[in-house]
């Protein structure tokens, strides 16, 4: 049964940069889109954006120019890095697997980490 | 980006009783709609995919509707284990976007 399982600091100061990285366990990164979704205090999910096995990426423009989503495959793990945080970034970082079905193009997450509380304070 | 509007944002509800949560998207996403449910420090849980695709072990009191812009998720016979968050995402188009959940809890 595939698993995944996010890490990284719980605290970062503004301005500074997010790091946290998803491990899979149980099954392989080698295929499947891999994503980032948060969901600040009192807020609901908002996705942030998604990598292929492959490398190739897809990001929430609203995030765009302060993300980037890479992918270990050797390490079985994927990870976000979100730079010059603020506060607005405080949230549950959860990563995700994401399924297609090729013939139709629906895409869906459905084997997700427990999340990760990040605080952005100094 | 396509806005996804749940209804109600919060709900109470005994066991046993039949519930249902509307979902509406700010533009046509054919049947691009998934349903997930979610607990407090808990993964979210896919239940449906493709708006009509229960996914595996999800209890078959767990049913959806819709097409375009209006989906329904309807749970029959509320279990002590269904009362949670249910949220609805769009893969119609990227940035995926979510509704802003309906929280499912005990009357």
């Amino acid at each position: 049964q595939v698993q995944l399982q996010e890490s990284g600091p719980g605290l970062v100061k503004p301005s500074e940069t997010l790091s946290l990285t998803c491990t899979v366990s149980g099954g392989s990164t080698s295929s499947y889109y891999w994503s980032w979704i948060r969901q600040p205090p009192g807020k609901g999910l908002e996705w942030i954006g998604y990598i292929y096995y492959s490398g190739s990426t897809n990001y929430n423009p609203s995030l765009k120019s302060r993300v980037t989503i890479s992918i270990d495959t050797s390490k079985n793990q994927f990870s976000l890095k979100l730079t010059s945080v603020t506060a607005a970034d405080t949230a549950v970082y959860y990563c995700a697997r994401v399924t297609y079905i090729k013939s139709s193009y629906h895409y869906y997450m459905d084997v997700w980490g427990k999340g990760t509380t990040v605080t952005v304070s100094s | 980006d396509i806005q996804m509007t749940q209804s109600p944002s919060s709900l109470s509800a005994s066991v046993g009783d039949r519930v249902t949560v509307t979902c509406r998207a700010s533009q046509s996403i054919s049947n691009y709609l998934n349903w997930y449910q979610h607990k407090p420090g808990k993964a979210p849980k896919l239940l449906i995919y493709a708006a009509s695709n229960l996914q595996s072990g999800v209890p078959s009191r767990f049913s959806v509707s819709g097409s375009g812009t209006d989906f329904t998720l309807t749970i029959t016979s509320l279990q002590p284990e269904d009362f949670a968050t249910y949220y609805c995402q769009q893969s119609y188009s990227t940035p995926y976007t979510f509704g802003q959940g309906t929280k499912l809890d005990i009357k």
